[in-house]
């Protein structure tokens, strides 16, 4: 079956202006998780989105970052007046239920450059 | 909270040989344990998890882990490295209650020589 999906997958733009991440599921997952890459570094945890619930945003740096997931499936992460120190990759995953034990699956990601 | 150390930023090995990552853990009980591989250009791939029971775990491509109570260790070994095998290398943690969130290593960074 499909994977999850990420557009686009390479992204520039200009400091000061917005982008939109999208992020693509597998069907039924009901948890969704937004991470950031950036050059040797690990995975930075952003925000994560399970089923119905308030999605946990502790891990967003600013905010000008916000993220939504509409109908349980498809989610946007937006970035408001991006900066340099933005760039970086933005790793979507998607898993069958709780994260702490579940195996999550992960999208090819996104290569945004803020020049 | 749960944390995770890798202490190796970049191993080398030559085509054939053995090979070990490292990986250690901060958490107050036994906790979920992965280690997943991210090839360039792509996302990360689940190598093989630990959940309980038999501490030595098998996983794909060839790939074992032995989760160690006692150091707090869960490193992956591969008894003959591959060319392909070039890649970077996470460990992740997952929390038994609260926190749903995994927590992931820096990552290791295979290098393969011929």
């Amino acid at each position: 079956g499909a994977g999850v999906s990420q557009s686009p997958s390479n992204k520039v733009t200009e400091k000061g202006k917005d982008v939109e991440l999208r992020c693509d599921p597998i069907s039924g997952h009901t948890a969704l998780y937004w991470y950031r890459q950036s050059l040797g570094q690990g995975l930075e945890f952003l925000i994560y989105f399970q089923g119905n619930s308030a999605p946990d945003k502790s891990g967003l740096p600013s905010d000008r970052f916000s993220a939504e997931r509409t109908g349980g499936s498809v989610s946007t992460l937006t970035i408001q007046r991006t900066q340099q120190e933005d760039s970086a990759v933005y790793l979507c995953a998607s898993s069958p239920g709780l994260a702490g034990k579940e195996t999550q699956y992960f999208g090819p990601g996104t290569r945004l450059l803020v020049l | 909270a749960q944390s995770v150390t890798q202490p190796d930023i970049h191993i080398t090995v030559s085509e054939g040989a053995s090979l070990e990552l490292r990986c250690n853990y901060s958490y107050g009980a036994t906790p979920y344990l992965f280690w997943y591989v991210q090839s360039p250009g792509q996302g990360l791939q689940l190598l093989l998890k630990y959940f309980s029971g038999d501490t030595l775990v098998q996983g794909i491509k060839g790939f074992e882990a032995e989760f160690k109570r006692s150091q707090s260790s869960f490193n992956l070994r591969k008894p003959s490295v591959h060319w392909s095998d070039a890649a970077e290398y996470f460990c992740a943690v997952g929390a038994r209650g609260g926190s749903y969130i995994p927590t992931f290593g820096r990552g290791t960074s295979l290098i393969v020589h011929p």
